[in-house]
């Protein structure tokens, strides 16, 4: 696509229930980052991908926290049991290949858990 | 790890004037790129500038430059003329060569008045 595309743009879901969020980055684009913006606050790192594959997950910020790439294309990451303090944008980027710096950003997913 | 500090959480500027966001950063290493980005309301994350750490040149967009200061760790962005437009959240970023982890300081909030 022409670029980063999210989905659901907003969600609001109950505390304990599951959430999907849906990044599909530009076509080609190998690298494939998660980050996690709380109310003003920066962005939190939470993990990226190398293809289909996901070397470092040391940012997810617990187990109920996933994310999967298949295809070397779209990713889904899921909150399990979602908590208040889940309530966040979360922003995808990807970039042409890993170690290159420059990233595109998706507009995000804000996340409300009531 | 490094580190990216703003130390402004918001700041205002008259329309047509100039205005001066910092930056320091926290690292050991020599190789590394430094970001400003513009997060408007809609949420997307718009790459501003950019500076490679080997160029002691600063860098410029038109009405953006950068001050970067390598000894002392800092990356200010200068906005020259201010437009209404311009009014974002602005977050510095960092990344090491043939690395996956950009760090993002964590905004300054800016408000262009007219």
């Amino acid at each position: 696509g022409a670029g980063v595309s999210q989905s659901p743009s907003n969600k609001v879901t109950e505390k304990g229930k599951d959430v999907e969020l849906r990044c599909d980055p530009i076509s080609g684009h190998t690298a494939l980052y998660w980050y996690r913006q709380s109310l003003g606050q920066g962005l939190e790192f939470l993990i990226y991908f190398q293809g289909n594959s996901a070397p470092d997950k040391s940012g997810l910020p617990s187990d109920r926290f996933s994310a999967e790439r298949t295809g070397g294309s779209v990713s889904t990451l899921t909150i399990q049991r979602t908590q208040q303090e889940d309530s966040a944008v979360y922003l995808c980027a990807s970039s042409p290949q890993v170690s290159n710096e420059k990233l595109f950003f998706g507009s995000g997913t804000q996340l409300s858990v009531l | 790890a490094q580190t990216v500090t703003q130390s402004q959480p918001e700041m205002s500027v008259q329309e047509a004037e100039t205005v001066t966001l910092s930056c320091t950063y926290d690292t050991s290493e020599n190789n590394y790129y430094l970001f400003w980005y513009k997060q408007p309301p809609s949420r997307q994350m718009i790459l501003v500038i950019r500076q490679e750490a080997y160029k002691q040149q600063n860098a410029t967009e038109n009405r953006f430059s950068v001050n970067f200061q390598k000894a002392a760790k800092s990356f200010s962005l200068k906005i020259s003329d201010s437009q209404l437009g311009d009014t974002a959240m602005y977050f510095c970023a960092f990344i090491f060569y043939n690395n996956n982890d950009m760090r993002f300081g964590a905004g300054t909030r800016l408000t262009v008045k007219p």
